[in-house]
């Protein structure tokens, strides 16, 4: 996980929006992902985006992208008690095989309080 | 098809003892991982099937760890004569053929292991 940092923990009010940060360092990932993990339970798949984008939205999630910065972040609008989760940001590394492994940061524990 | 299935989904042992944990991926994928995840950890990558073959192994997969997925379809990570720092969360996760397209994973609910 060191190549991809997080802030561990986010504390919202609900209604309010999320912004969830994350820094990679591998320029040559073509994607990069966003995952939520709840109680228990595996990683799901929210979101990704392609490296030649600079944002994507889907619904009540916006993704932004700064390439040069190497900066990935996640916007929830509108949080609700239901988001509260771990989220993962991950990019796919190339391995000197050939395959892209994805890896993933330490995640960022999502509190979202009434 | 019900998605990544893993078994057990807890296992207690004592130190020493070998463990076995089971994969079944979603039918249809050719990719398959496993991670393991500790508290406060994101999963950090321990091995990559395509088909049958095992392309990559992390450093942290010691010489007590193998796996196999010798049909291209379920695989098993064995650990052998566990220790205390092997207790985790192992996860298992397929994706399908992408090309050059997003590699998106799915996850099973994972195996938690716990050596005593």
């Amino acid at each position: 996980g060191e190549d991809v940092e997080q802030s561990l923990f986010l504390s919202v009010r609900e209604g309010d929006s999320s912004v969830i940060n994350c820094t990679y360092t591998d320029s040559s990932s073509t994607y990069l992902y966003w995952y939520k993990q709840e109680p228990g339970a595996g990683l799901q798949l929210l979101t990704y985006i392609f490296s030649n984008m600079d944002m994507k939205q889907d619904q009540r999630l916006t993704v932004l992208l700064n390439k040069k910065d190497k900066h990935l972040s996640l916007r929830i609008a509108d949080t609700q008690t239901g988001d509260s989760a771990i989220y993962f940001c991950a990019e796919s590394i190339p391995t000197s095989g050939g395959s892209y492994i994805p890896t993933f940061g330490r995640g960022t524990s999502l509190i979202v309080h009434p | 098809d019900t998605g990544v299935s893993q078994d057990p989904r807890h296992k207690i042992t004592k130190r020493g003892q070998n463990v076995t944990f089971r994969c079944d991926p979603i039918s249809e994928h050719n990719r398959l991982y496993w991670y393991r995840q500790t508290l406060g950890q994101g999963p950090e990558f321990l091995t990559y099937f395509q088909n049958e073959a095992q392309l990559e192994k992390s450093r942290l997969l010691s010489d007590r760890f193998s796996a196999e997925r010798p049909k291209g379809s379920f695989s098993t990570l064995e650990i052998q004569r566990t220790e205390q720092g092997d207790s985790a969360m192992y996860l298992c996760a397929s994706s399908p053929p992408t090309g050059t397209g997003a590699n998106v994973l799915t996850f099973g609910a994972g195996s938690r292991l716990t050596v005593l």
